[in-house]
């Protein structure tokens, strides 16, 4: 059975820093797409960022340059490292495993989610 | 950036109901939809992938169609635990899901 953990989310002041963590049990995280989605309150759900296999990385415009994920394959755990944080920002960020099918992906586990609020 | 529309951002329907929820894409993206249901407070869940290919263990209740710019998913029959909200996902470029659509009970 694959099981998502997050956990980290907590109420930061604006221009804080937040780690937030996600173990992984029955998938393994350093061999597959992981990906972190994020949706603010009352609104639709935004994807946020990937980590290949490789150790590549993507990040969305609304994000680059101030959150970093990354992975510690021994813990089979991934990483979301937020920084500089918003107003904007606030939200449940849930980590899920993507899978990939010929062209085409899908998150196919989602972990249940860690609420981050960013106020002051 | 693609942009995903869906529409309407929300419905009310009865049991036993057949409703259409439509994501329509900024640019051709061929096939690469996919579809979650969430249920209030909980994560989203895989229904349907590739337009139209229905994830394992989902029922046969939930069909979806489309290629290009237009999607629909379709939900037959609505069961009280259908009600939910559904969103589209583009995986063509860089990956981005449209708004949403609440399903409500009339």
């Amino acid at each position: 059975e694959v099981r998502l953990v997050e956990s980290g989310g907590d109420l930061v002041q604006p221009g804080g820093s937040l780690r937030l963590s996600c173990v992984v049990s029955g998938h393994t995280v350093s061999t597959n797409y992981m990906a972190w989605v994020r949706q603010a309150p009352g609104k639709g759900l935004e994807w946020v960022s990937v980590i290949y296999p490789s150790g590549d990385t993507y990040y969305a415009g609304s994000v680059r340059g101030r959150f970093t994920v990354s992975r510690d394959n021994s813990r089979n755990t991934l990483y979301f490292h937020l920084s500089s944080l918003r107003a904007e920002d606030t939200a449940v960020y849930y980590c899920a495993t993507v899978t990939l099918l010929g062209a085409t992906d899908y998150c196919d586990y989602w972990g249940q989610g860690t609420l981050v609020t960013v106020s002051s | 950036d693609i942009q995903m529309t869906q529409s309407p951002s929300s419905l009310s329907a009865s049991v036993g109901d057949t409703v259409t929820i439509t994501c329509r894409a900024s640019e051709n993206i061929y096939t690469y939809v996919n579809w979650y249901q969430q249920k209030s407070g909980e994560a989203p869940k895989l229904l349907i992938y590739a337009a139209s290919i229905l994830y394992s263990g989902v029922s046969s209740r939930f069909s979806g169609s489309g290629s290009g710019t237009d999607f629909t998913l379709t939900i037959s029959g609505l069961l009280v635990e259908d009600f939910a909200t559904y969103h589209c996902q583009q995986s063509h470029h860089a990956r981005s899901f449209g708004q949403g659509t609440k399903v409500q009970i009339k």
